[in-house]
């Protein structure tokens, strides 16, 4: 049983485009993070939320935690190449730092 | 500023061949895991520990054996290799388990034939 789902699992886009993906669970979490993963490289945060309801902005990224401490999204505003990797949600239960499988995100020039 | 250090960055082993994996951090955190990362799975926790001295299994820990007998670093062993451990391995350290960040050594690509 996978306790953050993540969506979409592979998204393609244009530079200049925005998007938004999320990371769903049916437990209620303390906080949740958000990881960027490059080829080759290991996962860095980019964000904690630990309020529900909770907007966090990072530049052209927007998080938002749920009111119910249950989800989670991303936004990109005005995707750039650079923008382009694995996002990561993850958060802590029974056991520290549970992953989900991750959004991969391509920006096409 | 060195952060997570894993050992080696690649390796083949052989079907039935044991090995050692060396997570070293000089953030001076408490907790430590082990996760492996494989197409399509996401990140799984292997095993972890709280402290030096102690271990605790993750999700995914069978095949695998750790240790943590200095606070700095963590060893995870495999001690008969199969082909389904074919992944990469990623250490990591945090300051706490909750609302803190974990941070992660670079991996290390392991394939068993």
């Amino acid at each position: 049983t996978q306790l953050l789902e993540q969506s979409p699992q592979f998204l393609s886009i244009q530079e200049g485009e925005n998007l938004t993906v999320y990371c769903n669970s049916s437990s209620v979490f303390s906080s949740l993070q958000w990881y960027r993963q490059e080829p080759g490289e290991g996962p860095v945060l980019l964000v904690t939320v630990v309020t529900g309801g909770e907007v966090k902005k990072l530049k052209r990224l927007t998080f938002q935690f749920g009111d119910a401490r249950k989800d989670s999204s991303l936004h990109i505003t005005a995707a750039q190449p650079g923008d382009t990797g694995l996002y990561l949600c993850a958060g802590v239960l029974n056991t520290p730092l549970v992953f989900g499988k991750g959004t991969r995100l391509s920006v096409i020039a | 500023n060195a952060g997570v250090t894993q050992t080696p960055k690649f390796r083949v082993l052989k079907t039935g061949q044991s090995m050692t994996l060396l997570c070293a951090q000089d953030m001076n955190h408490e907790y430590m895991y082990w996760y492996r990362q494989d197409p399509g799975m996401g990140l799984r926790l292997i095993h972890y520990s709280v402290g030096e001295g102690t271990t605790a299994k993750g999700e995914v820990p069978d095949g695998y054996n750790v240790s943590r007998l200095k606070k700095q670093n963590f060893l995870l062993g495999l001690e008969s290799a199969a082909p389904s451990q074919t992944s990469v391995y990623f250490c990591a350290s945090s300051y706490a388990t909750t609302n803190t960040e974990a941070f992660f050594g670079q991996g290390t690509r392991l394939t068993v034939v």
